[in-house]
């Protein structure tokens, strides 16, 4: 089954102490990029991969960090996680740039204290 | 950059009563465009994509929309929602230019089905 697996599902952590969130995907695709959902704002980019070794910034990027040394794997790296970045975040992968076989993940709801 | 406008925050309809959700969008350059749901506690589903070809575009779950070049819009609709239709629909655009292109999500419209 076609899918992009996100880990953890909830996270609450303090401020300060860096994490990790984990998106992998099963369907070799090349595109993956990380989203954040937040109220009223709808989905908004934070990084994208274009392929391994390969990673731009979107259109909030500021305290995260990206790495894509395997083709499946895209982890979103918080150094040091402020209050403003709670959040509910999305990993996504596509077959192709444009989005037209795009698949999300379920999603890590993220809270900062 | 595109931008993408979602009108409505929040639509209330009774079950079996018709919808249009309501998109538009900035850049009337080449796009992609898509209608995104995402039920209570879920991730984005794909309810359906203009690529080319006919403006009308059929979904899954009966969804349906119209793609208008001209007023930049791509309205989704629905003749008849049921109670299971409650949840948070987000429009999506996808710009064609450059190499890589991402997406640009509206604000989102809750759409709430009451009985």
């Amino acid at each position: 089954e076609a899918q992009v697996t996100q880990n953890p599902r909830y996270l609450i952590t303090v401020t300060g102490k860096k994490l990790t969130v984990t998106c992998s995907q099963n369907m070799n695709h090349e595109y993956m990029s990380w989203y954040r959902q937040d109220p009223g704002l709808g989905l908004r980019q934070i990084y994208y991969s274009m392929n391994v070794e390969v990673t731009d910034k979107g259109d909030v990027p500021e305290g995260y960090k990206v790495s894509r040394k395997e083709k499946r794997n895209f982890p979103l790296i918080l150094e040091s996680p402020s209050p403003n970045q709670t959040s509910l975040y999305f990993c996504a992968s596509s077959f192709d740039g444009q989005g037209r076989r795009a698949f999300f993940g379920q999603g890590t709801r993220l809270t900062v204290v | 950059a595109q931008s993408v406008t979602q009108l409505d925050s929040q639509v209330p309809v009774f079950e079996e009563a018709p919808v249009e959700l309501r998109c538009n969008y900035s850049s009337s350059v080449s796009v992609y465009l898509f209608w995104y749901v995402q039920y209570p506690n879920q991730g984005l589903q794909l309810l359906l994509k203009y690529l080319s070809g006919s403006t009308l575009v059929k979904g899954i779950n009966g969804f349906e929309a119209e793609f208008n070049k001209s007023q930049t819009s791509f309205h989704l609709r629905k003749p008849s929602v049921h109670i299971s239709d409650t949840a948070e629909y987000f429009c999506a655009v996808s710009d064609l230019r450059g190499n890589f292109n991402k997406f640009y999500f509206g604000s989102g419209t809750k759409l709430n089905v009451k009985p």
